[in-house]
């Protein structure tokens, strides 16, 4: 079946620092979305990329879905403790007849260190 | 809007018996897919639901089903239960079915099997 694989699983960084989190599919994607869940949340929709090779900017987030829409990053400029939380992508396979569903990524824990 | 609602919010249940948890999606939403998160295995897609037709079905055992009202409400299902079903159940609704599209989740049941 379809997998979604995300990397790292957690990531601890100094406040200010760059954070960067890595999705690749082992299917081709009819497309990707981000969501954020905060400890004790529930995750948040951040945003869908479509497109082949779509760059997405978000403030201090930037979002790219790679050309053979396999594969996408998140990356976060200059982190700030509102920043931790775990981050999931979730990928979908267009299946012809209907979509399947959204799988997710295991998703990687943001530890922010003030 | 009124967000997404999901009841009971906590349950404790034994081994072999049945639990029904119950999902109001926003209004005017018509799709409600239903998840599973663990710390091991993540966030897990279980079914969707649009317009009380089951659209999508993830790879889980019989033992989990669901239904949709025409009201949208749904609920899901899981019978004789086991203890590896102890986990957060997080439902989603969404305007439209198919692949596209923003989620929105709900705060999830968090139910413990003994």
């Amino acid at each position: 079946g379809q997998q979604v694989m995300q990397i790292p699983q957690y990531q601890h960084v100094q406040e200010g620092e760059d954070f960067t989190t890595y999705c690749n599919s082992s299917t081709t994607l009819s497309n990707i979305q981000w969501y954020k869940q905060r400890p004790g949340g529930h995750p948040v929709f951040l945003i869908q990329l479509v497109k082949s090779g779509e760059v997405k900017k978000q403030k201090r987030l930037t979002f790219q879905f790679g050309e053979a829409k396999k594969n996408s990053s998140l990356h976060i400029t200059a982190t700030q403790t509102t920043d931790v939380g775990t981050y999931f992508c979730a990928g979908s396979m267009y299946s012809g007849g209907g979509a399947d569903g959204l799988t997710f990524g295991k998703g990687t824990h943001l530890i922010i260190q003030p | 809007k009124a967000g997404v609602t999901q009841t009971p919010r906590y349950l404790i249940k034994t081994r072999g018996q049945q639990v029904t948890l119950s999902c109001s999606p926003i209004s005017g939403h018509r799709s409600v897919s239903w998840y599973q998160q663990t710390p091991g295995q993540g966030l897990q897609f279980l079914f969707e639901y649009f317009s009380e037709t089951q659209r999508n079905k993830g790879n889980f055992p019989g033992r989990f089903s669901g239904r949709q009202f025409s009201n949208s409400r749904s609920e899901m299902n899981v019978s004789t239960l086991e203890l590896g079903d102890s986990a957060l159940y997080l439902c989603a609704s969404k305007a439209g079915t198919g692949a596209f599209g923003e989620q929105y989740f709900g705060p999830g049941t968090r139910l413990t099997v003994t």
